[in-house]
């Protein structure tokens, strides 16, 4: 079967950097998403990375291996507004997206 | 502001009656989706359209039903609600401008059935 999984909750430092990771067996890659979701809110996207290796925007960065099945969020500078759920997807051989169950991720000042 | 609407925000609904949760975009997107969300689950699809005039079924399409007469419009229906549907129901969209291309979602309808 199909299978995503992250951590189910993290807590950090403001000021501080957190990793988030997502392993994941699929049935074919032709992607993997992260999105943000903040407390009763819609998901919003943050990155896409479907070539191995690290993409940078601004304070968050995502990290690809698909030898590994595995990718990560980088958050650097952590800020109170960064608490939110982390949601990681990956399109299958279907283009269809598996999701995982979210990490939701504490900011403690 | 483009994007998508959903409608209602919320709703409670008694088990046994007919729903149709609404959602409409304006960034004239081919692909629209339905999605569930249920704490500790992922988000789990229950139909998509490609396009317009073309519908799929999902991971979880028992008791759904949905309809794409046009680009715009993509409305969910529970023919007859049972308690298992309460949860947060999002529509989303996405240009279908590769794989890359990210899902928009609208701001979801949290629905309860008693």
């Amino acid at each position: 079967g199909q299978n995503i999984d992250q951590p189910t909750e993290m807590t950090a430092t403001e000021g501080a950097i957190v990793q988030i990771n997502c392993t994941y067996q699929t049935s074919g890659f032709n992607g993997l998403f992260w999105y943000q979701q903040h407390a009763g809110e819609a998901p919003t996207f943050l990155s896409y990375n479907v070539l191995d290796g690290l993409e940078e925007k601004g304070r968050f960065s995502s990290f690809l291996s698909r030898s590994k099945g595995y990718s990560y969020l980088l958050l650097k500078e952590l800020q109170m507004k960064d608490s939110a759920s982390y949601l990681c997807a990956v399109m299958d051989s279907n283009y269809q997206l598996i999701w995982g169950a979210g990490t939701k991720l504490i900011i403690k000042p | 502001i483009a994007g998508i609407t959903q409608a209602p925000t919320s709703q409670i609904l008694a088990a046994g009656r007919r729903m149709t949760l609404r959602c409409t975009q304006d960034m004239r997107h081919n692909a629209m989706y339905w999605y569930r969300q249920d704490l500790g689950l992922g988000l789990r699809l229950i139909h998509y359209s490609n396009t317009a005039g073309t519908t799929g079924k999902g991971e979880v399409p028992d008791g759904y039903s949905v309809s794409r007469a046009n680009t715009d419009d993509f409305p969910l229906t529970l023919a007859s609600a049972v308690p298992s549907q309460t949860s947060v129901y999002f529509c989303a969209s996405r240009d279908g401008g590769g794989a890359g291309s990210p899902l928009h979602f609208g701001n979801g309808t949290r629905l309860t059935v008693t």
